[in-house]
């Protein structure tokens, strides 16, 4: 694809469920990233893969939150028992091989009622 | 103290006007400095990109890096109202992750 793309755009969940984000990156990016951004902030660092190892997971908040990347490509976030403080725009990111010049998708919006 | 510190704005200027943006950090061990914009409901889009001190231009664009003093700036030269953003500093050292300022954001005037 063009792009890193994101799925789904939205998703609304009541309080106590399970939801996964999906990202697909950039097609050869070897890293992915996983970023969490509120509103008025810069984007702040998840978790980080090269191919299907997870290099990085210290910005994960708590043990309810997890990702994997199990063929090198796609990734999924997901996030456990939800709560309302987990309402937040996801952003992943990829680049070619690790680096600072990531490209980022579109984010998913997550509401957490 | 954050390790990332930027003004969060608004910074309002005329269209034509030079736009002076900058952070300051506080992690010596950053090496790679990169400033982002991000239009309203999209992702960020890297702008620029510079390993270690000294300038880099790019069109309208020039980010410079002094890091004896932690301090980094971005540059626009005739300044158009589609530069109206928001701009994101960001930083990392070898480990790839990437620390963002909160963001500066910007209006041109026309």
């Amino acid at each position: 694809g063009a792009g890193v793309s994101q799925s789904p755009r939205y998703k609304v969940t009541k309080r106590g469920q399970d939801v996964a984000l999906r990202c697909d990156p950039i097609s050869g990016h070897v890293s992915l990233y996983w970023y969490r951004q509120a509103l008025g902030q810069g984007p702040e660092f998840l978790t980080y893969f090269n191919y299907e190892a997870q290099q990085d997971k210290s910005g994960l908040p708590n043990d309810r939150f997890s990702a994997e990347r199990p063929e090198g490509s796609i990734s999924t976030l997901t996030i456990q028992r939800t709560e309302q403080r987990d309402s937040a725009m996801y952003r992943c990111a990829s680049s070619l091989l690790g680096g600072a010049e990531q490209f980022f998708g579109p984010g998913t919006r997550l509401t957490v009622l | 103290q954050k390790e990332v510190e930027q003004d969060p704005g608004p910074l309002s200027v005329p269209e034509g006007a030079i736009v002076s943006l900058n952070c300051t950090y506080s992690n010596s061990a950053f090496q790679y400095f990169m400033w982002y914009r991000q239009y309203s409901r999209k992702g960020p889009e890297l702008l620029m990109y510079t390993y270690s001190s000294g300038n880099k231009e790019d069109g309208r664009f020039t980010a410079q890096v002094d890091k004896s003093s932690k301090y980094i700036s971005l540059f626009i030269r005739d300044s158009q109202p589609s530069d109206s953003a928001t701009y994101l500093c960001a930083m990392s050292n070898r480990d790839d992750k990437i620390i963002f300022g909160k963001g500066t954001r910007l209006h041109i005037l026309p």
